[in-house]
């Protein structure tokens, strides 16, 4: 069965500071992971995602994920914090009949 | 805007009642997935239908049914409502049942009071 795991319920960065938001999956077949971001009192809003294509994944918004296989993993980075990047990031792997596992989301806070 | 729309956006009512929420996919997905989100519980997949049928269920309790119309909306029945009901409820759509990228709504909000 499929799993993923997020680290950290919630990060702090400092404005113009690297993200870094974790995510390590468990999957018996090759995965199909995504990243999504949802905003206050909003939707859910696809950022990226790995289809077993290129390793390193670039999204919108100045984000990117790197899928390495030998440690089961698939972290998000933008090299720059914005303040609109304050949000809820929620990692997520394609399961069984085709639904969406998904993390327990972080929360991303960008300090001034 | 992903072109997956909900309706309402909110809903309040009261144990025991019925509620119907209805999701429209963007144009041309023909696969319909409805998603709870929950604090408790964080986002957990209840149903999949794909051009009207039903193809792959989840979490979903039996007081809960869905449906996808002939003309692809779909509706998902909440009835003898709980507390514990409270949540967001989010419809997603694909092109095809393989669901490669589902799109979400912007959900509807539920609160059982």
């Amino acid at each position: 069965a499929q799993s993923v795991t997020q680290l950290g319920s919630h990060v702090s960065v400092s404005e113009g500071a690297l993200v870094l938001l974790r995510c390590n999956y468990s999957s018996s077949v090759p995965p199909y992971l995504f990243w999504y971001v949802q905003y206050p009192n909003q939707g859910l809003q696809l950022l990226l995602k790995y289809t077993s294509a290129a390793t390193l994944v670039k999204g919108i918004n100045g984000f990117e994920a790197e899928f390495k296989k030998s440690e089961t993993s698939f972290h998000l980075t933008k090299p720059s914090a914005h303040m609109s990047d304050a949000a809820e990031y929620f990692c997520a792997v394609r399961g069984s009949s085709y639904k969406l596992i998904f993390g327990s989301g972080t929360r991303l806070l960008v300090r001034p | 805007d992903s072109g997956v729309t909900q309706t309402p956006k909110h809903l309040i009512t009261a144990t025991g009642q019925r509620v119907t929420l209805r999701c429209s996919p963007r144009s041309g997905d023909l696969s319909v997935y409805w998603y709870q989100q929950s604090l408790d519980q964080g986002l957990q997949f209840l149903i999949q239908y794909y051009n009207g049928e039903e193809r792959a269920k989840g979490n979903i309790l039996e007081r809960f049914s869905a449906q996808q119309f002939p003309d692809l909306h779909s509706e998902l029945n909440l009835s003898s409502l709980e507390l514990g009901d409270s949540a967001l409820y989010f419809c997603a759509s694909s092109v095809t049942a393989a669901g490669e990228t589902q799109y979400f709504g912007p959900g509807t909000r539920l609160l059982v009071l």
